[in-house]
């Protein structure tokens, strides 16, 4: 199975808002309200973001929201700051205890 | 507080094996379902496996089905990937995260472990 589309990288400038799109298909993204988002600093570990969809777990800023339409998920980072610069993965639920990621966007603060 | 601690990764002759262990401490591993995910380098996470919390159920990506097997020690609060017959291509880091809902997200991740397949 090939892995959710994300776009290779975006970027910003500190305090703008950025947008980065997760596309899946009726099978994964588009059929489940279980999308996931990760944020990875070079050499670290994935943290978990955002859950079913848009839920922030306690302890992860207001910045960071999350939707969902058809097969295509979103994080949107607004204000954004220096420490955000990092790695973001979608993941999508696929049904019987499987799981897909996306391929991943470097996000860059100008 | 909640730590995974993966060991047991290496470098290992292409068909070798290795077995990675997860050690959890901070939660008891028997209420979680826990996963295997990994990074090759420079690339992106892959979802490897799952298995569930009471050990009864599991799964596995199509390209490590039949060479990978996935086990649980809940006593002893740790969780197993057993590689066999390895391939360059398996070549990365390995995670082990805790499952929250059955699969539908990840909320603690250990350190990783890495594997290198060469010869």
């Amino acid at each position: 199975q090939s892995a959710l589309t994300q776009p290779r990288s975006v970027s910003g400038s500190p305090g703008q808002s950025v947008t980065i799109s997760c596309t899946g298909t009726s099978s994964d993204v588009g059929g489940y309200n279980y999308v996931s988002w990760y944020q990875q600093y070079p050499g670290k570990a994935p943290k978990l973001l955002i859950y079913d969809v848009s839920k922030r777990p306690s302890g992860v800023p207001d910045r960071f929201s999350a939707s969902k339409s058809g097969n295509t998920a979103s994080l949107t980072i607004s204000g954004l700051q220096a420490e955000d610069e990092a790695d973001f993965y979608c993941c999508s639920y696929t049904g019987t205890y499987t799981l897909i990621f996306g391929g991943g966007t470097k996000l860059t603060v100008l | 507080q909640v730590q995974l601690v993966e060991s047991g990764g290496g470098v290992v002759q292409p068909g070798g094996s290795l077995r990675l262990s997860c050690a959890a401490s901070g939660f008891t591993v028997n209420n979680f379902g826990m996963h295997w995910v990994r990074q090759a380098p420079g690339e992106g996470l892959k979802w490897v496996s799952y298995v569930r919390s009471d050990g009864t159920y599991t799964s596995y990506t199509d390209s490590v089905k039949g060479r990978f097997v996935i086990s649980r020690d809940n006593p002893k609060n740790t969780v197993y990937l057993q590689m066999n017959s390895l391939r360059p291509e398996d070549t990365a880091i390995y995670y082990c995260a805790r499952d929250r809902g059955g699969a539908e997200y990840l909320d603690y991740w250990g350190q990783g472990t890495l594997v290198t397949v060469s010869s």
